[in-house]
């Protein structure tokens, strides 16, 4: 059974860093194109970024570009989401999703990050 | 990298047929066969419901089916059940390794 599950998220202030993480299970995550989505309270979806299966591509949404980093290691089946100079409109459930070339399979349950004072 | 345009609501009465438009560009929607649709239930993870435009995941009922013309993409539901009352979202791929996902659809089952 394919499994996703995030961790990480939490309260955070304006500028502030953190990094939510996700575990993946169920698949060979090494062989996987993987995604972050996210949605702020009472708002639609936004893709946030994709990563390649090992790593050496990597793509973003334009308003994160600069300050938010995906990686992965494939030795520990986990996705990373950095987030630097986070901002009170970066506040949302961010979820990771398997992308199965071009479109989201399977998703975790999403991590709330808040950024606030 | 705007989001693709939806129609806030929608509604319908059980046993009807409803349909969900999905507007976007000749960058992503018209570029590409690579549109996808998504429900979600309130405080639930979005499902992927139908992929390529057209096809659907296994599982998901036949009464979900997914077209496109130009650059808008559709997803009707016929035989509206009260189960489908949730969020829909459409996505494309917009190329060069991006997505955009649309503006999301409240659907009512009355």
């Amino acid at each position: 059974e394919v499994q996703l599950v995030e961790s990480g998220g939490g309260l955070v202030q304006p500028g502030g860093s953190l990094r939510v993480s996700c575990a993946a299970s169920g698949f060979t995550f090494s062989r996987s194109w993987m995604s972050w989505v996210r949605q702020a309270p009472g708002k639609g979806l936004e893709w946030v970024a994709n990563i390649k299966e090992d790593g050496s591509e990597k793509y973003y949404v334009d308003s994160v570009k600069g300050r938010i980093t995906i990686s992965r290691d494939n030795a520990k089946n986990s996705l990373y989401l950095q987030m630097n100079s986070l901002r009170a409109e970066d506040t949302a459930v961010y979820y990771c999703a398997r992308n199965d070339g071009g479109y989201f399979y399977y998703w975790g349950q999403g991590t709330l990050v808040t950024v606030s004072s | 990298q705007s989001a693709l345009t939806q129609p806030a609501s929608v509604s319908g009465s059980p046993g009807q047929s409803i349909t969900i438009s999905c507007t976007g560009t000749s960058s992503d929607v018209g570029s590409y066969n690579l549109v996808s649709w998504y429900q979600q239930h309130p405080g639930k993870a979005p499902k992927l419901m139908i992929y390529e435009g057209s096809k659907r995941p296994s599982g998901v009922s036949n009464r979900f089916s997914g077209s496109k013309s130009g650059n808008t993409a559709s997803l009707t539901i016929s035989g509206l059940q009260a189960e489908d009352e949730a969020d829909y979202y459409c996505c494309s791929y917009a190329g060069s390794g991006t997505y955009v996902f649309g503006s999301g659809t409240k659907v009512t089952v009355l």
